[in-house]
């Protein structure tokens, strides 16, 4: 089992819809998550952090975090093509050393 | 404010060539990270800094990787003996973060553009 894993994807949303996208991860020792967008050909840039179980908002992001089911999700509301992007899942266990562990990224496309 | 910023941004090396990239992070960031992405893949850990202690290097892929930051401030990765394995883009991020074991504390990691380190 992967440490952090997303669904497969590509996926595909029409423009205005909800973009729902999942990922898991193993280590019950997690403590920080993160939602990073990489453009094509671009480093990945944070768009979302969370620490504690529940709903983050900002913006037409929304985190959420449910530390029981080992799950964290993120949703773009109003999707807009320029939201068309991979999104990478990424994981921290403090006590560790500092480094982030990476899902492989789900690509999303936001359809005009 | 400036952000990381990493040199150059695009490396061609012959194979068996030795390759140094730059890292500048953001300014009184303690903590510098390495990380290697492959096509299609996220960033997997390499190495990770806090000043100029090298903490974790449990990612480097073998003795041909080396990184240092003498001064707590620019790091370089170094690759020996390039191979073609070594192709990928090298992020380097930083972090404001700095204490170990503190739950809630953000450990928020910034990126810079990256290297792309092509070897033929």
């Amino acid at each position: 089992q992967k440490e952090v894993e997303q669904n497969s994807g590509p996926l595909s949303v029409p423009e205005g819809a909800i973009a729902s996208l999942n990922c898991t991860y193993s280590d019950r020792g997690s403590q920080s998550f993160f939602w990073y967008r990489q453009y094509s050909g671009k480093s990945p840039e944070l768009i979302m952090s969370i620490y504690s179980n529940g709903d983050k908002e900002d913006g037409r992001f929304t985190a959420q975090l449910n530390k029981a089911s080992q799950y964290v999700s993120l949703l773009i509301r109003d999707s807009q093509p320029s939201d068309s992007a991979t999104y990478l899942c990424a994981v921290h266990r403090t006590g560790a050393n500092s480094k982030l562990t990476f899902g492989k990224g789900i690509t999303l496309s936001v359809r005009p | 404010g400036a952000g990381v910023s990493q040199s150059p941004r695009y490396k061609v090396a012959k194979r068996g060539q030795d390759v140094a990239l730059r890292c500048d992070p953001i300014s009184g960031h303690v903590s510098l990270f390495w990380y290697q992405q492959a096509l299609g893949q996220g960033p997997e850990f390499l190495t990770y800094f806090q000043n100029e202690a090298q903490l974790d290097k449990s990612g480097l892929p073998s003795d041909r990787f080396f990184a240092e930051r003498p001064e707590g401030s620019v790091s370089t990765l170094k690759i020996q003996r390039t191979q073609q394995e070594d192709s990928a883009v090298y992020l380097c991020a930083s972090s404001s973060g700095g204490r170990e074991g503190r739950v809630g504390v953000p450990y928020e990691q910034y990126f810079g553009p990256g290297t792309r380190l092509t070897v033929t």
